[in-house]
């Protein structure tokens, strides 16, 4: 049980695209998901909490307009990234709360983009 | 705010000999919750082990064991019997506040990248 979906698990975009991630909780609902980002080799940084039925909240330095959420359900929060460009290659990694398993925390697989 | 810290970027480790992994914390909340995660190169994060705040044990989950240190806002992770499988990056993170609420969020060290000699 407890198990979050994250899709795609890699995708190729040409510069200026927007590329869609989507972040689902398959067996509870999660009124709350988190978004990060990981360069290689680096730590998993957090971008913003997702809040179903409400605004994000993004934490300091992410562009709100650049990396768009939406939480519209209870069970499904997606990652919007608009007119990528290289430098929004990285690894996007979901999380939510199920409160039953590993002590709150469930991680998505991961999403490997790569602007180019 | 809170704060994770590893100071290790790598670790190397003979098979079969136990590491420590070292992670520091800073938070004024007394509720918190102190977690190790393992991410191999595929990615994904592997859940390792808890220690809540005001737990009076140190954590234990097979062959890993945590090193709470309250006073000295320590909370290290001990790696007995490493295993050629154990090679992957470490993770220690913190979440502040009661662990029964989804909103909390979690905040991650920098990492360390454990490798397991044969």
């Amino acid at each position: 049980g407890a198990v979050v979906s994250q899709h795609p698990s890699w995708v190729i975009c040409k510069s200026g695209t927007s590329v869609k991630i989507e972040c689902r909780s398959l067996d509870f609902q999660a009124t709350t998901m988190f978004w990060y980002r990981q360069f290689p080799k680096q730590s998993l940084m957090l971008m913003a909490t997702s809040n179903e039925g409400s605004k994000a909240t993004y934490e300091q330095g992410v562009e709100k307009d650049k990396f768009l959420i939406n939480h519209a359900s209870l069970t499904l929060s997606t990652l919007t990234v608009t007119s990528a460009h290289p430098e929004d290659s990285s690894f996007y990694i979901c999380s939510a709360s199920p409160l039953t398993a590993n002590y709150g925390y469930t991680f998505g697989s991961g999403t490997r983009l790569t602007v180019v | 705010a809170q704060k994770i810290t590893q100071t290790q970027p790598g670790m190397f480790v003979q098979e079969k000999e136990a590491v420590t992994l070292d992670c520091t914390y800073d938070t004024s909340d007394p509720s918190y919750g102190l977690f190790w995660y393992k991410q191999p190169s595929s990615g994904e994060m592997i859940f390792l082990i808890y220690q809540g705040s005001y737990d009076q044990q140190n954590a234990t989950e097979g062959r890993y064991s945590l090193n709470f240190q309250k006073a000295r806002k320590s909370a290290n992770l001990v790696i007995s019997a490493s295993q050629l499988g154990d090679s992957a990056m470490y993770f220690c993170a913190m979440r502040e506040g009661r662990i029964y609420n989804q909103g909390g969020k979690l905040i991650f060290g920098q990492g360390t990248e454990l490798s397991v000699k044969p």
